[in-house]
């Protein structure tokens, strides 16, 4: 198994343009977790999904933030606009059934926003 | 609130010194706690948890709930140590929501 995967592993995008980065989570878990890590504030929940469903999204920063789960191995966060203070390292991470709290991290995507 | 804090942004220590990063937390109800770790280039993994009582790699912590602490510690540092480290809080009910701290950078001097 590949474990979590994320796209892109990096991106560069100006001020205002959307921003989408992708999640594919572990085959079979049912839990999916959105992060946001920075030097300030380190490791953020945004949100997450189990079976699929939103349960909790308290930590999505604006409206600006999206996050979408359409299909058990699919996730979307969307930023739109973006601006600069989104640059960060956003991860995905996922959970397997049983094991609720042990979550298997993505590569994380690195975004700059400029 | 769930609260977790980990005071040190960063620990530097000499290779075969003893290491201790600490952990505090805030929650009311009966905690789960964990440490993860992030090596260079490497994925956020699960380092331990501590209704394990296990040891990982030589780090064992104890969970010590009339002082809300759950300090990460090993009498030996090696070079492969250096890394990030985050305290995690985890409740029932939660869904598997995780609580991080702050993280500590954790830096092995030969």
């Amino acid at each position: 198994d590949a474990g979590v995967i994320q796209s892109p592993r990096h991106e560069v995008t100006e001020m205002g343009q959307e921003v989408t980065l992708r999640c594919k989570p572990i085959s079979g878990h049912n839990s999916l977790f959105w992060y946001r890590q920075t030097m300030m504030r380190g490791l953020e929940l945004l949100i997450y999904f189990n079976n699929n469903v939103p349960i909790d999204d308290s930590g999505m920063p604006e409206d600006r933030f999206s996050a979408k789960m359409p299909n058990a191995s699919f996730s979307t966060l969307k930023i739109q606009p973006s601006e600069p203070r989104d640059s960060a390292v956003y991860f995905c991470a996922s959970t397997p059934s049983g094991q609720q709290e042990t979550q298997y991290f993505g590569p994380g995507t690195r975004l700059l926003v400029l | 609130a769930q609260r977790v804090t980990q005071p040190e942004k960063l620990l530097s220590v000499f290779k075969g010194a003893p290491v201790e990063l600490k952990c505090n937390y805030s929650y009311s109800g009966s905690p789960e706690l964990f440490w993860y770790v992030q090596y260079s280039r490497q994925r956020l993994q699960l380092l331990l948890r501590h209704i394990s009582r296990e040891s990982i790699k030589g780090f064992t912590a104890d969970l010590n709930k009339g002082e809300t602490s759950f300090h990460l510690k090993k009498p030996f540092a090696q070079e492969e140590d250096s890394a990030m480290y985050y305290c995690a809080l985890g409740w029932t009910d939660s869904w598997g929501k995780l609580q991080f701290g702050a993280g500590t950078q954790v830096v092995v001097t030969p």
